[in-house]
């Protein structure tokens, strides 16, 4: 149960586009399509952006979308705001009921 | 509204137990399945454990097998994380988080608590 390899920072100015990978094994990433991203802003408690690899719950803007491919997964942030200043973590179901996060992606809004 | 309020963190020492609980509310508490997720201080979000709607399914991150154990009264809205044989890297953030649907297989968390603190120090 090794954590999915995500890059520590990311960051782009007000407007213009990031995008986060999540590195896992044909075990976890590349073995379901059950990846889901969530965003944790200081202090608080994670919010789900993305689920099913690509999928937005009710509420999150069409700004966030999601993609996989192989072993790697990515969230994309287009038209960056303020806002969207957090951290960013991938997690992926790992089969017989367990489930591995990503080490977790500091956004910057420059 | 759904509502996850956990509780029972604190400061033990190490080898010492722990129980934390999780209240539910503004859902069907039956129809989910439940998990703990926990955060060391300035680290990352690290699964812990998950149980399905009726207990029938239950996983654990290898670093907590043997020591956890995780259950749920769905009468009383409740889950339950029993600690035992603590260690100082059990000392994190602890949440309470649903899963979207009453299996855990290929399951998302789509409501969080706040968290309760276990700190584990002699």
């Amino acid at each position: 149960q090794s954590a999915l390899t995500q890059p520590p920072s990311a960051s782009g100015s007000p407007g213009q586009s990031v995008t986060i990978s999540c590195t896992g094994t044909s075990s976890d990433v590349g073995g379901y399509n059950y990846v889901s991203w969530y965003q944790q802003h200081p202090g608080k408690a994670p919010k789900l952006m993305i689920y099913e690899v690509s999928k937005r719950p009710s509420g999150v803007p069409d700004r966030f979308s999601g993609s996989k491919s192989g072993n790697t997964a990515s969230l994309t942030v287009s038209g960056l705001q303020a806002e969207d200043e957090a951290d960013y973590y991938c997690t992926s179901y790992a089969g017989s009921n367990n489930f591995v996060f990503g080490t977790g992606t500091k956004v910057t809004v420059l | 509204e759904v509502q996850l309020v956990e509780s029972g963190g604190g400061l033990v020492q190490p080898g010492r137990s722990l129980r934390l609980s999780c209240a539910a509310s503004g859902f069907t508490f039956d129809d989910f399945a439940m998990n703990w997720v926990r955060q060391a201080p300035g680290k990352g979000l690290v699964w812990v454990s998950g149980i399905t709607w009726n207990s029938g399914s239950i996983g654990y991150a290898d670093s907590v097998k043997g020591r956890f154990t995780i259950s749920r009264d769905n009468a009383k809205n409740s889950l339950y994380l029993q600690m035992n044989s603590l260690r100082a890297e059990d000392t994190a953030l602890y949440y309470c988080a649903r899963s979207h649907d009453y299996s855990l297989h290929g399951a998302h968390f789509d409501y969080w608590g706040q968290g309760t603190l276990v700190s584990v120090s002699s």
